[in-house]
């Protein structure tokens, strides 16, 4: 059951940049971090922001994540072909007291 | 480097329990917590539950009545359960490390999958 909305495409040509959104509530995005996943096609997904806007380590910096209320923004410019996956949001739900995710977005590079 | 590896039977049958093990190299289970999620094909993913190595849990409650998951840290590997199964179970599986720090947490890294389909 996803709570959070994402759209379910994105797309740019390289070089441009896309911005994926994720609305929640107050029980989750408005209350805890969001973190994000990368899922390239045929893999498991991979962290790719954590606590609304910190990169672990090996993840480029054009790739970038801020929240405002109840609403968090995936950023990444100067895209790349490589950056075709899906993304998807998550954050933990306190009236759920479970962990959601995102409905994902698939990003596309024309 | 840590890495998570899923394993158990690829094919499960309708009313039966699904079974598969997580095993973790590279750093002790007794860190950190462990947690399942899956993804239908072509779908979205979902979050099963945790364990932290002491065996306290945490379930979706949209599963919670049918999920188990256990912990054996003489094999630094945890393991999931779920009962009565029906086709809408039939979804790539996958194991994943919780990190938890001051008000945030997040699941890194993540195994391959396994895809477990439900058919007789």
């Amino acid at each position: 059951q996803s709570v959070l909305t994402q759209p379910p495409s994105a797309s740019g040509t390289p070089g441009q940049r896309v911005t994926i959104s994720c609305s929640g509530s107050s029980s989750n995005i408005g209350s805890n971090t969001v973190n994000w996943y990368q899922q390239l096609p045929g893999t498991a997904p991979k962290l790719l922001i954590y606590s609304n806007n910190q990169r672990p380590s090996g993840v480029p910096d054009r790739f970038s994540g801020s929240k405002s209320g109840t609403s968090a923004s995936l950023a990444i410019s100067g895209l790349q072909s490589e950056d075709e996956a899906g993304y998807y949001c998550a954050a933990w739900d306190d009236s759920l007291n479970g962990y959601v995710f995102g409905t994902g977005t698939k990003v596309t590079v024309l | 480097q840590v890495q998570l590896q899923e394993s158990g039977p690829g094919l499960v049958k309708p009313s039966e329990t699904l079974s598969l093990t997580c095993t973790v190299s590279g750093v002790s289970i007794t860190s950190y917590y462990w947690t399942w999620i899956r993804q239908p094909p072509g779908k979205g993913l979902q979050w099963i539950g945790y364990i932290y190595y002491t065996g306290s849990t945490n379930y979706n409650p949209s599963l919670k009545s049918r999920v188990t998951i256990s912990v054996d840290t003489s094999k630094n590997q945890f393991s999931l359960k779920l009962s009565s199964v029906t086709a809408a179970d039939t979804a790539i599986y996958y194991c994943a490390r919780g990190v938890a720090e001051t008000d945030a947490n997040w699941f890194d890294p993540w195994g391959q999958g396994t895809l477990v389909t439900v058919s007789s």
